[in-house]
């Protein structure tokens, strides 16, 4: 299996701050990596999708870019509802895995 | 507006079998774009990838679930469904249902793109 690996596993920011997090697989996924948003109780929701193309209706503050082995998924400018947990994941190959998440806490 | 949602037993005894069913409204599951998926959360973890389904009924299942894994189709009421067998505590969890899109095929690419609410299922005696 492909293990991807996110860093940081959680972080603290404030409104207003740009934020990146790192997507790392274990092996070239090209650009068949996709990134979540999860709020408590909530399901997943998906932002980001071959690496750098903006899902229909989501904010033109979240970005993707990285293809091979690293990625990042960048917000420029948080926003109060965008404290969540964060997740990538590859589509390179079965099974499809997950990285471990990245929580975001306000400062 | 496509949507999507679980239904099924909320507490299963150990080395009983798990069955869910995912109820897809706005659209067909006989579409040929799409694949059909289930993923789970245990609680307070990440996510992991169960299996999905094509409208051919051709199935994908992560081979970590060593061969308790059985998902279908039912077209007539638009749903498909998940059974897990010989479940343990470990299989405690939230279960959601998902549609996967932009796929290249069976093995590459796509996205999910609309998730169900989710379901926890407590395996316990």
């Amino acid at each position: 299996d492909i293990q991807m690996t996110q860093s940081p596993s959680s972080l603290s920011a404030s409104v207003g701050d740009r934020v990146t997090i790192t997507c790392r697989a274990s092996q070239s996924i090209s650009s068949f990596l996709n990134w979540y948003q999860q709020k408590l109780g909530k399901a997943p929701k998906l932002l980001i999708y071959a690496a750098s193309s903006l899902q229909s209706g989501v904010p033109s503050r979240f970005s993707g870019s990285g293809s091979g082995t690293d990625f990042t998924l960048t917000i420029s400018s948080l926003q109060p509802e965008d404290f969540a947990t964060y997740y990538c994941q590859q589509s390179y190959s079965t099974p499809s895995t997950f990285g471990q998440g990245t929580k975001l806490e306000i400062k | 507006q496509l949507q999507l949602q679980e239904s099924g037993p909320g507490l299963v005894k150990p080395s009983g079998t798990l069955s869910l069913t995912c109820t897809v409204s706005g659209g067909s599951i006989s579409s040929s774009t799409y694949y059909w998926g289930w993923i789970r959360q245990p609680p307070g973890k990440g996510l992991e990838w169960i299996g999905s389904i094509y409208y051919s009924w051709s199935t994908y299942y992560n081979p970590s679930l060593k061969g308790r894994v059985t998902i279908s189709l039912d077209t007539s009421k638009n749903q498909f469904s998940l059974q897990l067998s010989s479940v343990t505590a470990a299989d405690t969890a939230v279960y959601y249902c998902a549609r996967r899109g932009r796929a290249s095929n069976p093995q590459l690419g796509g996205d999910f793109d609309y998730w169900g609410q989710g379901t926890l299922v407590t395996v316990s005696s």
